[in-house]
């Protein structure tokens, strides 16, 4: 069984650092993009990029790039995503996802249960 | 970036009923690259269909999808009640980002 499993909740003061991570199994995880999806009240579901764990190509999206870093250790099947200064309009639930294969490949076919981000003084 | 909009916003319907959700891109969109999901409250997005028509596994066959060009739908035919939810499609970018719709939250009358 596919399954993605993120880093639980995580409560930061702006300025403050943070690496969440969700570890995939039950499928060969260095041959899949993993995506990032930020999910917020006022603007929904937001594409952020995805990284292939098999050599850490990663596509950024221009809203996010220069303001996350995803990264991978394919030894441990796992994804990250981090910040190296949080504001506090980073606060958000965020949900990794494997974008498919084959003809599913334009579509995430499998989703983290999400990492609620919350970020404040 | 290509935008997409669906209507409507919610939409108040009863069990039994079928359900038509709307999805308009700002430009072309090939089929193949056009998904819908699914989302419960406190849950995690699930994906129904892709490349427009497509149902993914596990999901019941009164999900169907259809359109192109600028223009998808996704029917329900008979709601039961835990389709109520709401309702996401999204666009491979390409070199673009990729994007999601605003979503349709489908509730019970």
């Amino acid at each position: 069984e596919v399954q993605l499993v993120q880093s639980g909740a995580e409560v930061k003061k702006p300025g403050e650092s943070l690496k969440i991570s969700c570890k995939g199994s039950g499928y060969n995880f260095a041959t899949y993009w993993i995506g990032w999806v930020r999910q917020t009240p006022g603007k929904g579901l937001e594409w952020m990029g995805m990284v292939y764990p098999d050599d850490s190509d990663t596509r950024y999206s221009p809203s996010f790039q220069g303001q996350v870093t995803f990264s991978v250790d394919k030894s441990i099947s796992t994804a990250y995503l981090q910040w190296s200064s949080l504001k506090a309009s980073d606060s958000a639930m965020y949900y990794c996802a494997r974008r498919g294969g084959g003809i599913s490949s334009w579509s995430f076919d499998y989703w983290g249960q999400g990492t609620l981000v919350t970020v404040s003084s | 970036e290509i935008v997409l909009t669906q209507s409507p916003g919610t939409l108040s319907l009863s069990p039994g009923e079928r359900a038509t959700l709307s999805c308009r891109a700002s430009q072309y969109v090939s089929s193949s690259y056009l998904a819908w999901y699914q989302q419960k409250a406190g849950q995690a997005p699930r994906l129904l269909i892709y490349g427009a028509s497509s149902r993914a596994t596990g999901i019941s066959g009164r999900f169907s999808g259809s359109g192109s060009g600028t223009d998808f739908t996704l029917t329900i035919s008979r709601l039961e009640p835990e389709d109520f939810a709401v309702y996401y499609c999204q666009q491979y970018g390409g070199s673009s980002p990729w994007t999601f719709g605003q979503g349709t939250k489908v509730e019970i009358k």
